[in-house]
């Protein structure tokens, strides 16, 4: 079974500030997905990467498959990126998604 | 295009009753999967379903099934429900078949409160 941690747990910056958030997991993976949750539950996937480096807008995600462990930066962070960020991995062979427990970012304006 | 959604939005029901949460994939995803989110963690695998066939079974008691219609659309049903089952139950879709994985794409969630 795959152990997914994440940290910080919470984390409060100031407005433009550069974000990383962590994900390491335990046991060899197929996939490796970070999602946004906001308050009222929605979750957006961001990224789903299984190797290397991916950018969206201000959004970065990398991945070091030998040391099972995964980054989420977000670059001049604002109030709106406020939400929860999971990691999610999926192990070879499995059909199912094993979640870490989030990590609550708040912007401060 | 619509989203994956899922139906009600909340739902409250008291303890030993039974519930069925509705979920409507985006137009030609064929796989979907079912979560249980407890406040304050993580959500836990409960279900995947893919051509209609139960494909992954998270650790859930027999109380909890689903199942998948023709047009791929899914119900999770529960059974003699608990206090412990109040949560949020998401629903994922994806393109998934049987030789590759693809990224999943999340509803709003149903929030059930159980009293």
């Amino acid at each position: 079974k795959n152990e997914v941690e994440q940290s910080p747990q919470n984390l409060t910056a100031q407005e433009g500030e550069f974000i990383t958030i962590n994900c390491s997991y335990s046991v060899g993976i197929s996939a490796l997905h970070w999602l946004q949750q906001h308050p009222g539950g929605g979750i957006v996937s961001l990224f789903m990467l299984s190797s290397g480096k991916k950018k969206h807008g201000r959004l970065i995600a990398t991945i070091n498959i030998q040391e099972k462990h995964s980054s989420l930066h977000i670059t001049a962070s604002h109030p709106r990126d406020s939400a929860v960020y999971i990691c999610a991995v999926r192990d070879f062979g499995n059909e199912k998604l094993t979640f870490g427990t989030g990590t609550r970012l708040t912007i401060i304006p | 295009d619509a989203g994956v959604t899922q139906s009600p939005t909340h739902l409250i029901k008291t303890r030993g009753q039974q519930v069925t949460l509705r979920c409507s994939p985006i137009s030609g995803h064929k796989s979907v999967s079912w979560y249980q989110q407890v406040l304050g963690q993580g959500p836990q695998f409960i279900f995947q379903y893919y051509e209609k066939e139960e494909r992954g079974r998270g650790n859930f008691p027999d109380r909890f099934s689903a199942r998948q219609f023709p047009n791929y659309s899914s119900e999770l049903n529960v059974n003699a429900l608990l206090l412990g089952d109040s949560a949020l139950y998401l629903c994922a879709s994806s393109l998934e078949d049987a030789r590759s994985y693809n990224e999943q794409f999340f509803g709003p969630g149903t929030r059930l409160t159980v009293l």
